[in-house]
């Protein structure tokens, strides 16, 4: 199936940093990519969808400018947490499609912020 | 987007089928149905997905009914790598802003030797 990356696979971090985390989609070109938060022992909740070239568009409650999302090519989506604080500890997941692919899903990013 | 009614959970014996049922009667006529699954501590993997007709790949097979309010996922042989969240969602399209994957809570399915 299709291959998706995404760095780094763990984040430990002081209050207040900044994290970026990289998503990319190595075989094939993503039209549009997902950003997912999923808190433990929950589901994993849509936080954003981004076109490339596009803004994202956020799901209701979701703070843009909190999570910055740059989808600047075909290949590669950014999610940056600004100002991370305890509370935005969580395992962050991206996945990528296209009108060939169904959404296929990198291996997360699990942030913890001290 | 519709909603989609999974059980808890689920056991099955190794080498034996295991047989997800997904009940989703409001599924609208452009919607699909798809399947994914999560392994602890990973991001979900694609299984199959489907639109009316049944689908079969080299994972899993995919029934729906007539109605498409329902579908069952079948493992045909099922081995203790399928220890996993199975989730079954429906969504309008894919490959563009619409494609949105709501997750629900998905069954445990739970393979025993």
């Amino acid at each position: 199936g299709a291959v998706v990356s995404q760095h780094p696979s763990r984040v430990i971090c002081k209050s207040g940093t900044s994290v970026k985390i990289e998503c990319r989609s190595l075989d094939f070109q993503a039209t549009t990519m997902f950003w997912y938060r999923q808190f433990p022992k929950q589901s994993l909740m849509l936080m954003a969808t981004s076109n490339e070239g596009s803004k994202a568009t956020y799901e209701q409650g979701v703070e843009k400018d909190k999570f910055l999302i740059n989808h600047a090519s075909l290949t590669l989506s950014t999610l940056t947490v600004t100002s991370a604080h305890p509370e935005d500890s969580s395992f962050y997941i991206c996945s990528a499609s296209s009108m060939d692919q169904p959404q296929h899903f990198g291996d997360g990013t699990r942030l913890s912020i001290l | 987007d519709a909603k989609t009614t999974q059980p808890t959970s689920m056991d099955c014996a190794e080498g034996r089928a295991a047989n997800l049922p997904c009940n989703h009667s409001t599924i609208s006529g452009n919607e699909y149905v798809y399947w994914y699954r999560q392994i602890h501590s990973q991001g979900p993997q694609y299984i199959i997905h489907g639109l009316k007709n049944n689908e079969t790949n080299e994972m899993a097979s995919l029934i729906i009914t007539e109605d498409r309010k329902s579908s069952t996922l079948i493992l045909p042989h099922a081995t203790l790598r399928d220890t996993a969240v199975y989730y079954c969602i429906v969504s309008s399209y894919r490959g563009s802003t619409l494609g949105r994957l709501y997750f629900g809570r998905g069954t445990q399915l739970t393979v025993w030797p």
